[in-house]
C-alpha cells in the first residue's frame, strides 16, 4: 500500500493568519497520461462527512472558497489556506486516488490559536 | 442535486450479520463507481473498497478483503456493505462516496454516514 503521511498532527493558527499542511506520499502518484499528481484533500468538521476541497493536487472543487489551495509534485503536497476563518476549523485529509487502495493521510487537525 | 443516503444505525451483537444501505440519486447512478470509508471513534479515513454498479466490478483494500462484501443493487440504485459476522472492532461510522471519474478519482459526494455498533 501507498503510505501517506502528513505532517503536523495539528496546528493552532490565528484568525486571518496561514495554515500550511504537508502530505508525503510513500511513492509517486504521477498520472503520466494527464501528467498530474492524483491527491485530493478533505475537509471534515465534527458529525459530518468529508467534503472534497481539492483534486489533481491543485485544483479547487467547484464552490471552495480561493483561500484553500493545493500545490507539490512528485511525493511532497502541501495544502494553505491563505487566511484562516473560524469555519475553517477541521480535520484535513490527503489522499492519493492513483494505486489501489486508494489511501489516507492520518489527518491534520486545525484550530484557531 | 448529487445525494448519497444511507441507512440508520445499527446496534448489533458480536456474530452478527448486517448489510448497510448507500442509495444514490440525482445523478446515473451506473456511471460513477462508489466506495466505502471507515472511521473508528475519534480516528482517520480508511479506504475499504469500491464497486461500479454497472457490472458489480468490486476492488478491495487487502485491509478489508475477505472481511466485507461490497455489493450494489442497480435496479434501485443502491450499494450494500456487509458483514457475516461482526466483530467488537467493526465498531465505526461507514460513509460511502462516489468518485467523479473512474475508479482512479477522488470522492466527491459523501453519505451522512451510518454508525454501527457491535456490542454484547
Amino acid at each position: 500500500d501507498i503510505v501517506m503521511t502528513q505532517s503536523p498532527d495539528s496546528l493552532a493558527v490565528s484568525l486571518g493568519e496561514r495554515a500550511t499542511i504537508n502530505c508525503k506520499s510513500s511513492q509517486s502518484v504521477l498520472y503520466s497520461s494527464y501528467n498530474k499528481n492524483s491527491i485530493a484533500w478533505y475537509q471534515q468538521k465534527p458529525g459530518q462527512p468529508p467534503k472534497l476541497l481539492i483534486y489533481w493536487a491543485s485544483t479547487r472543487e467547484s464552490g471552495v472558497p480561493d483561500r484553500f489551495s493545493g500545490s507539490g509534485s512528485g511525493t511532497d503536497f502541501t495544502l494553505t489556506i491563505s487566511s484562516l476563518q473560524a469555519e475553517d476549523v477541521a480535520v484535513y485529509y490527503c489522499q492519493q486516488y492513483y494505486y489501489i487502495p486508494e489511501t489516507f493521510g492520518q489527518g491534520t487537525k486545525v484550530e484557531i490559536k | 442535486e448529487v445525494q448519497l443516503v444511507q441507512s440508520e444505525a445499527e446496534l448489533k451483537k458480536p456474530g452478527e450479520s448486517l448489510k448497510i444501505s448507500c442509495e444514490g440519486s440525482g445523478y446515473t447512478f451506473t456511471s460513477y463507481w462508489i466506495g466505502w470509508v471507515r472511521q473508528m471513534p475519534g480516528k482517520g479515513l480508511e479506504w475499504m473498497g469500491i464497486i461500479y454498479p454497472s457490472d458489480s466490478d468490486a476492488r478491495y483494500s487487502p485491509s478489508f478483503q475477505g472481511q466485507v462484501t461490497i455489493s450494489a443493487d442497480k435496479s434501485i440504485s443502491t450499494a450494500y456493505l456487509q458483514w457475516s459476522s461482526l466483530k467488537a472492532s467493526d465498531t465505526a461510522m461507514y460513509y460511502c462516496a462516489r468518485q467523479n471519474n473512474g475508479y482512479d478519482s477522488p470522492f466527491d459526494a459523501w453519505g451522512q454516514g451510518t454508525l454501527v455498533t457491535v456490542s454484547s
